[in-house]
């Protein structure tokens, strides 16, 4: 149980142009997601918090409007990076809090995207 | 603002030796701790989670305690094998901040054949 699958693993873009990755739990319902941004070789960072049927909550520094968070269901949250630029190349992973799991937090497979 | 330290930042042993992570938190007000193991380009798996009222958890060959009072959290793992090779994470869950795990930077583990 407590699986968070993401897609796409990697993907490579062309400046300017828009990518969406999705996050979905298999077998649990997640109120709220979470979405996480990683450099190489540095831990991770939380973006922002996503909330079923409400907007999203963005860390501080975080745009809003480059990185549009849509949490549609109880399964589904979906990561738009927006008119994409190579700095923000980089690794993207999602979260949910899983109950069962005392409240612990289980990860997607994580996403890399390369703007080019 | 709390923040989490990992040391050593890297560690290689040789198979069979005992790996000892050690992590820090500066404040003690957490929900829980949890440690993970990430692969290269790979994302998180979790390995154990110790909630504020525990001590210890075990899971097989890994052992992590909490240490509130000291702000440290330290995951043991016994009898190391090559497929141990990883970087491992601790990340604390504070009570006032739902949901925001702060994560310490990890300790990459070689363990040589």
């Amino acid at each position: 149980g407590a699986v968070v699958s993401q897609h796409p693993s990697r993907v490579i873009c062309k400046s300017g142009t828009s990518v969406k990755i999705e996050c979905r739990s298999l077998d649990f319902q997640a109120t709220t997601m979470f979405w996480y941004r990683q450099f190489p070789k540095q831990s991770l960072m939380l973006m922002a918090t996503s909330n079923e049927g409400s907007k999203a909550t963005y860390e501080q520094g975080v745009e809003k409007d480059k990185f549009l968070i849509n949490h549609a269901s109880l399964t589904l949250s979906t990561l738009t990076v927006t008119s994409a630029h190579p700095e923000d190349s980089s690794f993207y992973i999602c979260s949910a809090r899983f109950v069962t799991l005392n409240y612990g937090y289980t990860f997607g497979s994580g996403t890399r995207l390369t703007v080019v | 603002k709390q923040e989490v330290t990992q040391i050593p930042a890297a560690l290689s042993v040789p198979e069979g030796e005992n790996l000892v992570l050690n992590c820090s938190f500066t404040d003690s007000a957490i929900y829980n701790l949890q440690w993970f193991r990430q692969d290269p380009g790979k994302g998180l798996t979790s390995l154990l989670l110790i909630q504020s009222s525990q001590r210890e958890q075990t899971s097989g060959r890994l052992n992590a305690s909490l240490d509130k009072s000291s702000g440290r959290s330290t995951l043991y793992i016994a009898a190391s094998q090559p497929g141990d090779s990883a970087t491992y994470l601790c990340a604390a869950d504070a009570t006032d901040s739902w949901g925001k795990l702060q994560f310490g930077a990890g300790t990459q583990v070689v363990v040589t054949p």
